[in-house]
């Protein structure tokens, strides 16, 4: 099956310092990946959708400027959370499509819990 | 809008059969979709719709109905580890895939 990974699984850092988070695609080349954040309790909230070698779409209420989002290869997306805050703490978690799989599927990566303290 | 409905939680004993419904008013439609996602955990693919019917995969089957804008999750047997929340997923006509609130199931033994 499909499988996508992430890094880190989770991450402690303070207020105002920049995590970046790495989205994977083991076993597929993913033409489109998407970063979605969930708060507890809650359903997913898609952030952004990013197509390999192009910009990041950004969902509405996203500050693009506060969430970096490179797809450089196939296989590889980042999100950046710059200047972190507390408000920020959340699971964030990818997701990979491929257009050679089908029923436009996402596969799904474990998720970064990300704490701000 | 778009809208996504399916009951917000829902209690099963362990060994019966539980039903998960979800309705949709989707701007176009290009399939329906089911994930398990047990807490703190990311969510899983369990089944996909796009055609009219019933779709068996093992223990759980996905039923949909384009005409009436409605689906379910069928789950069999029900065991312990299937306590989880089911997220209903519909692609609309741009291919963008619009998600429910989810159902948290609980399974009582």
């Amino acid at each position: 099956g499909a499988v996508v990974s992430q890094h880190p699984s989770w991450v402690i850092c303070k207020s105002g310092t920049s995590v970046k988070i790495e989205c994977r695609s083991l076993d597929f080349q993913a033409t489109t990946m998407f970063w979605y954040r969930q708060f507890p309790k809650q359903s997913l909230m898609l952030m952004a959708t990013s197509n390999e070698g192009s910009k990041a779409t950004y969902e509405q209420g996203v500050e693009k400027d506060k969430f970096l989002i490179n797809h450089a290869s196939l296989t590889l997306s980042t999100l950046t959370v710059t200047s972190a805050h507390p408000e920020d703490s959340s699971f964030y978690i990818c997701s990979a499509r491929s257009a050679g799989r089908s029923a436009d599927t996402q596969y799904f990566g474990p998720g970064t819990r990300l704490t701000v303290l | 809008g778009q809208n996504i409905d399916q009951p917000t939680e829902m209690t099963a004993t362990e060994g019966a059969i539980v039903q998960i419904n979800c309705t949709y008013q989707t701007s176009g439609f290009n399939g329906l979709f089911w994930y398990q996602q047990h807490a703190g955990e990311a969510p899983t693919f369990l089944s996909y719709n796009v055609l009219d019917g019933l779709e068996e995969k093992g223990r759980f089957s996905s039923f949909l109905s384009r005409s009436k804008g409605y689906s379910y999750l069928l789950l069999k047997e029900l065991q312990m580890k299937d306590s989880a929340s089911y997220l209903c997923a519909v692609l609309d006509g741009n291919y963008q895939l619009i998600w429910g609130a989810g159902t948290k199931l609980i399974i009582k033994p």
